[in-house]
């Protein structure tokens, strides 16, 4: 069974510009969601998916941040447009009827 | 806001030598979950405890939940140069997101 797969593995952007991330869940996996950790900090919730549905969005820092699930089955997270602060690791995981989240393996996002 | 406090933060020893990973809240979780990262990597999960006062086992590493559900901790027993790692507590409840802790980096060395 693959896993939860995420592209890309890095991305290196100037202030300004756009950037969409892509996170694969494993398959059959109605949950999906996405973190992010900032250098220092801890890895923090940004939102949460069932299916194409946003269960939960809380943790999304601001209206520069724009996260789909078309269809249930993956999802991307768009920065528009990208700040300083918005480097870090984006990780997302899913989860399918149990309590486990898996993650997948985070996509490095470095604004300049 | 639930916080968990992981501590300790950095953690650098011998091979053969013990350590205690803690994980506490103010919070009440209704599960506590334990995860290992490498670099480059996504967190991969270790174990899911979730019964107050659960002991679980896995070969030299032993995690607790507190009785109360409000705090965790990993035991490693004689540790050795492959445990290194980043560990991370994370509590949640059930569906939610999880709340991690700022993660113990271990470092073992021969």
């Amino acid at each position: 069974e693959a896993g939860v797969t995420q592209f890309p593995s890095h991305s290196v952007i100037e202030k300004g510009q756009t950037v969409t991330l892509r996170c694969d869940p494993i398959s059959g996996h109605d949950n999906l969601y996405w973190y992010r950790r900032v250098m220092g900090k801890e890895i923090k919730f940004l939102l949460h998916f069932v299916k194409e549905s946003k269960q939960d969005e809380s943790g999304m820092p601001n209206n520069r941040f724009l996260a789909e699930r078309t269809g249930g089955t993956y999802s991307t997270l768009k920065v528009q447009p990208a700040e300083l602060e918005d480097s870090g690791v984006y990780f997302c995981a899913s989860r399918g009827q149990g309590r486990e989240q898996f993650f997948g393996p985070g996509t490095r996002l470095t604004v300049l | 806001t639930q916080l968990l406090e992981q501590s300790p933060q950095f953690l650098s020893i011998q091979e053969g030598e013990n350590l205690t990973v803690y994980c506490n809240s103010s919070s009440v979780f209704s599960s506590l979950q334990w995860y290992r990262q490498e670099p480059g990597e996504g967190p991969v999960l270790l174990v899911t405890v979730v019964t107050g006062g659960e002991v679980k086992k896995l070969k030299r590493l032993t995690f607790q939940f507190g009785d109360a559900r409000k705090d965790s901790s990993l035991h490693i027993t004689a540790a050795q140069p492959g445990d290194t790692g980043l560990y991370l507590c994370a509590g949640g409840q059930a569906g939610t997101a999880l709340i991690f802790g700022k993660g113990t980096t271990l470092s073992v060395s021969s």
